[in-house]
């Protein structure tokens, strides 16, 4: 079964464009969750989607969005990038209803 | 915030069990303690998670004290593999929370040759 996979790996960006990245889960997992790492404030969760609907968001500005297509893909997007916004974002993936979260390598994401 | 405490760092030896210790003095009784794991570059892996009872996987055991304040991750052969940033975290069990963790800074474990 192929793992949970993100594109890009790599993406560089400047200040004020923005950004979507996208994650495709494991088949059969409804749920998809999006994660945040930076070195100064570790790993941080920004939302997840269950059956297309989000279902819990963490306490990130209106900038962060998301959504996830009925085949359970999700994307990410981050609009008027911030310097600040340089991180490691990592997709996670399970059933919905297994505690067990299985994440993707992530995207690394340079604001310039 | 985080609901655990860890040491921010550990060396074992190659071979050795390697015992990782994680505080949660305020866990509740419907709250069940996970062991994600990290490699450098890689997304956190899933290791392991119990309520009570001791729990053991093909990669690891978790001993978690009787008054569920504290617990054990242990790796009974740590090879270099085994190199990587440990989280303990707690959390309720149930389907609308799943996907949502919370992290703390964790514990590196350096495995020396």
């Amino acid at each position: 079964k192929a793992g949970v996979t993100q594109t890009p790996r790599y993406l560089i960006k400047t200040r004020g464009q923005q950004v979507t990245l996208s994650c495709s889960p494991i088949s059969g997992h409804r749920s998809v969750s999006w994660y945040q790492q930076t070195p100064g404030q570790g790993l941080q969760f920004l939302f997840e989607y269950f059956s297309e609907t989000q279902r819990n968001k963490g306490n990130f500005p209106g900038r962060f969005s998301g959504r996830q297509f009925s085949n359970s893909r999700s994307e990410m997007n981050v609009s008027t990038l911030e310097l600040g916004d340089s991180a490691l974002y990592l997709c996670a993936s399970s059933l919905g209803t297994s505690e067990k979260l299985f994440f993707g390598s992530g995207t690394q994401l340079s604001v310039l | 915030d985080a609901k655990t405490t860890q040491p921010t760092s550990m060396d074992c030896a190659e071979g050795r069990a390697a015992n990782l210790p994680c505080n949660h003095s305020t866990i509740s009784g419907n709250e069940y303690v996970y062991w994600y794991r990290q490699i450098h570059s890689q997304g956190p892996q899933y290791i392991i998670h119990g309520l009570k009872n001791n729990e053991t996987n093909e990669m690891a055991s978790l001993i978690i004290t009787e008054d569920r304040k504290s617990s054990t991750l242990i790796l009974p052969h740590a090879t270099l593999r085994d190199t990587a940033v440990y989280y303990c975290i707690v959390r309720v069990a149930g389907s609308s929370n799943t996907g949502k963790l919370i992290f703390g800074q964790g514990t590196t474990l350096q495995v020396k040759p």
